[in-house]
């Protein structure tokens, strides 16, 4: 059973800092990686989709990284702004495993002025 | 991108009341529909995963009789919680995979359920 895990729980940083947000999964057999952001009370919006045979994907100021090898995604901001405030959720969907996804945890972001 | 539609955005009842929970894919034709719930602080768990014209496939420990998921049509599933009680509460969402499917599933934007 996948089980996906993210690192850290919580994270507050000032504006303009970088910062690397950890994802790990137990089985590497995966379809895709993607990551979400989430706001307080709402949905998820789409940041990144990463395929198995791809190493990584930007957008923006943000870059995701994948290693299936190892089991670990990384999101990256750069330049982080307030308005990055927010839950950010990655999500594993394994092959053959009927196009489910498999959440993270979570890592919840607080940009601060 | 494909855009998702869920209804009601909230609801709250009371303890004993069933709750339809609609979710609909407004410009294509989802095959497969999946239902996440989210408790307060922590990640989505799916519920059950739902197929057009078939019987919903539920997740262990997700009681059948308890969260009813109709998928009559390609463009909308609902989430019926029967009997609601307060621990049911929750943030339900539901997720669709297009049938042309390109790896990427849509979300609709959850609703919240809120059980006195």
């Amino acid at each position: 059973k996948q089980e996906v895990t993210q690192i850290p729980a919580a994270l507050s940083v000032p504006e303009g800092e970088n910062l690397v947000l950890n994802c790990s999964f137990t089985d590497s057999a995966i379809y895709n990686l993607q990551w979400f952001r989430q706001d307080p009370g709402k949905g998820l919006t789409s940041l990144l989709l990463i395929q198995s045979s791809q190493r990584e994907q930007t957008s923006g100021r943000l870059n995701a990284s994948l290693d299936k090898s190892s089991g670990r995604s990384t999101l990256y901001i750069a330049a982080s702004q307030p308005g990055d405030s927010a839950t950010y959720l990655c999500a594993a969907q394994v092959t053959g495993g009927g196009n489910k996804l498999t959440f993270g945890t979570g890592t919840q972001l607080k940009v601060e002025l | 991108g494909a855009v998702v539609s869920q209804h009601p955005s909230w609801v709250i009842c009371k303890s004993g009341t069933s709750v339809k929970i609609e979710c609909r894919s407004l410009d294509f034709q989802a095959t497969t529909i999946f239902w996440y719930r989210q408790f307060p602080k922590q990640s989505l768990m799916l519920m059950a995963t739902s197929n057009e014209g078939s019987k919903a496939t539920y997740e262990q420990g997700v009681e059948k009789d308890k969260f009813l998921i109709n998928h009559a049509s390609l463009t909308l599933s609902t989430l019926t919680v029967t009997s609601a009680h307060p621990e049911d509460s929750s943030f339900y969402i539901c997720s669709a995979l297009p049938g042309q499917y390109t790896g990427e599933l849509f979300f609709g934007e959850g609703s919240r359920l809120t059980v006195l």
